[in-house]
């Protein structure tokens, strides 16, 4: 079972715009919904996380919007940068297991 | 800044054998966990572990696998007789619901298996 869809697959956008990745889910009793960097070689990184109960949630360049009522959260990143290239899995976290998404392949062009 | 540490980075192994992976978690985390990602796929969960116990498991987490903290500082994942599909990159991490919330987890950079 899919518990989180992810898209796109692989994205490439210029210096300075921006990223938009998109994460849909299933199981309702999801209470934590992170997104994690992972450069190549490289375990994933905490990059952002958002709970249930708040629509956004910005950290520097990075927002997470929520639509709890649609289950599905979005990846924005501004001005994006060369060193931002990574995959991001987005992910629905209950009971103590996390629910990865498939990833995407982010390439920023300089 | 604490690091969680896998060994070793690569391992290949014939189909049949047994191997076992070794994670260091951060020193003072006591919610520990293996992950797998096959290659160009996403992350999948294995297990989690606490308490010197596991705590919850993934379908894939079969009688072929098992997980073991053998002192203060290590814990191993073991694989009785690795299949061709066991080919993947497999990651440790470990969290402190005490400082962290439960769900920071922080990964290791990953061990290659390679199943011939």
């Amino acid at each position: 079972q899919q518990q989180v869809k992810q898209s796109p697959q692989s994205l490439i956008v210029q210096k300075g715009g921006i990223s938009i990745i998109n994460c849909a889910y299933e199981n309702t009793a999801f209470d934590y919904f992170p997104w994690y960097q992972q450069f190549p070689g490289k375990g994933p990184a905490l990059l952002i996380a958002i709970r249930p109960d708040v629509s956004e949630k910005k950290e520097g360049r990075f927002t997470i919007s929520f639509n709890k009522s649609a289950k599905q959260f979005s990846l924005h990143i501004m001005d994006s940068q060369p060193g931002d290239s990574a995959t991001y899995f987005c992910a629905g976290y209950n009971f103590n297991k996390f629910y990865f998404g498939s990833g995407t392949k982010l390439n920023v062009k300089p | 800044e604490p690091e969680v540490t896998q060994t070793p980075s690569h391992q290949v192994t014939q189909m049949g054998q047994e191997v076992i992976l070794r994670c260091v978690p951060i020193s003072n985390h006591l919610y520990f966990y293996w992950y797998r990602q096959i290659l160009g796929q996403k992350v999948e969960f294995l297990v989690s572990f606490y308490n010197n116990e596991i705590s919850e498991k993934s379908e894939i987490f079969d009688d072929q696998f098992s997980v073991e903290r053998p002192d203060g500082s290590n814990f191993t994942l073991k694989i009785r007789s690795t299949k061709l599909e066991d080919s993947a990159m497999y990651f440790c991490a470990s969290s402190d619901p005490l400082t962290y919330l439960i769900y920071e987890q922080f990964f290791g950079p990953g061990t290659r298996l390679t199943v011939l």
